[in-house]
């Protein structure tokens, strides 16, 4: 039973074009969720998150939009550039587990 | 360092082996946090600290699998007869406050058991 769903194994865009990657979950207890970027051998770096509270965080290119309601959040990066090809994963902190629960994760490629 | 070590990157055991990994958390982080991550998945939550209190090991997967933080900085996380199905990347994740909704992960260890 997943309970964060990455349903876009890979994803492909032009640089300079906006990159828009998906994440839904099932448990209404999760309170913060949190981007994190993945390269080859390494481990995840902490991208951006968002509290259950509020529905847009912004930092730089990186914007986390979160649908409560459809149980819904997006990572928009825009512009994207060819060095944020990597592995995004989507991951959602429950305070009561002090737990992350992360998505499969989507490969995201930027094309020159 | 800044962030958070992990060591070794890279680990070859034999079945039925024991292993011990070991994570160096940042410095001042008081909660520490141990995933497993298979092939082609999402890391997956092992067990977390407080301190040197382990609060939650339920993502152990069995009793071969122990972590222990005994001064509340560095942690170990020991595999006892090693299966070829512990084959996996196991990172460790520090966050400064005890709420931990805000983890820094270390860059892993590759775990191959043949």
């Amino acid at each position: 039973d997943q309970q964060v769903k990455q349903n876009s194994p890979s994803l492909s865009v032009q640089e300079g074009r906006i990159s828009i990657l998906n994440c839904d979950y099932t448990n209404s207890m999760f309170d913060y969720f949190l981007w994190y970027k993945k390269y080859p051998a390494e481990g995840p770096t902490f991208l951006i998150s968002i509290s259950s509270i509020k529905d847009k965080n912004e930092d730089g290119r990186f914007t986390v939009f979160l649908n409560k309601s459809a149980k819904h959040l997006s990572l928009h990066i825009v512009p994207s550039q060819p060095g944020d090809s990597a592995v995004y994963f989507c991951a959602a902190f429950s305070g009561s587990a002090r737990q992350l629960t992360f998505g499969s994760g989507t490969q995201l490629t930027v094309l020159p | 360092g800044a962030g958070v070590s992990q060591s070794p990157r890279y680990k070859v055991a034999k079945r039925g082996q024991d292993v011990a990994l070991r994570c160096d958390p940042i410095s001042g982080h008081v909660s520490l946090f141990w995933y497993q991550q298979a092939l082609g998945q999402g890391p997956e939550f092992l067990t977390y600290f407080q301190n040197e209190a382990q609060l939650d090991k339920s993502g152990l997967p069995s009793d071969r699998f122990f972590a222990e933080r005994p001064e509340g900085s560095v942690s170990t996380l020991k595999i006892q007869r090693t299966q070829q199905e512990d084959s996996a990347v196991y990172l460790c994740a520090s966050s400064l406050r005890t709420s931990g909704e805000t983890q820094y992960f270390g860059p892993g260890t590759r775990l191959l058991v043949l």
